[in-house]
């Protein structure tokens, strides 16, 4: 059954300490692997899709990356306004649904 | 803006009683989506509409109904047979089943 985690389960940050979240997944096929962030009490919000083993995509303090079996999500002198949860989501070459891990729940202290 | 609603942000409903929430999205999609998420779990697919007139049972659908008349509409009935109904419902679109997904702010439904 194809599967994804996310570790670690819960990350506490100084401000400024950078650190990296990973998803894994065992895997069919991968189609697509998505990040998302999600405040607390609201829907999650796209960040970014990679598709292909080696690529990479940034957007202010974050950047994901992408191998055949994990994405790391690196945050590079996090701000405590980066404190949310953390989903990634797969979608396998044979289906069409996404597969949502459990998210790494962020905490960055001031 | 475009974006998608969910309506309301809070229901609450005595056991036994059929609830439906709204999803509305304007953003011209053609797919769309209903997750549930509980605390500690991922979200999980209960269905999806490619199109309109159109929808798949997700990984989790017992006890739930949809319907999809319209592409800017996908509202979900929660029904009596659900045994856990207490939960955050989350509605998403994407322009195709392929590409990345957007959500609404969500439902936080209490059954009691």
């Amino acid at each position: 059954e194809d599967q994804v985690t996310q570790s670690p389960e819960a990350l506490r940050l100084q401000e400024g300490e950078s650190s990296s979240l990973n998803c894994s997944y065992t895997v069919s096929g991968l189609r697509g692997l998505f990040w998302y962030r999600q405040d607390p009490g609201k829907g999650p919000e796209f960040l970014f899709t990679l598709y292909s083993a080696g690529e990479e995509k940034e957007k202010e303090r974050l950047k994901a990356t992408l191998t055949k079996k994990e994405s790391f999500l690196h945050i590079t002198a996090p701000k405590p306004e980066d404190s949310a949860t953390y989903l990634c989501a797969v979608q396998f070459l044979y289906g069409q649904n996404f597969v949502f891990g459990p998210g790494t729940r962020l905490s960055v202290l001031p | 803006d475009g974006g998608i609603t969910q309506s309301p942000k809070y229901l609450f409903r005595k056991e036994g009683q059929n609830v439906t929430l709204s999803c509305e999205q304007n953003l011209n999609h053609d797919a769309m989506y209903w997750y549930r998420q509980d605390p500690g779990q991922g979200l999980r697919l209960i269905y999806y509409s490619q199109i309109v007139n159109d929808f798949q049972k997700g990984d989790i659908a017992e006890g739930y109904s949809v319907s999809r008349e319209k592409k800017e509409s996908f509202p979900l009935t929660v029904t009596s047979a659900q045994k856990n109904p207490t939960a955050f419902y989350l509605c998403a679109s994407s322009f195709r089943t392929l590409d990345e997904q957007y959500f609404g702010p969500g439902t936080r439904l209490t059954v009691t």
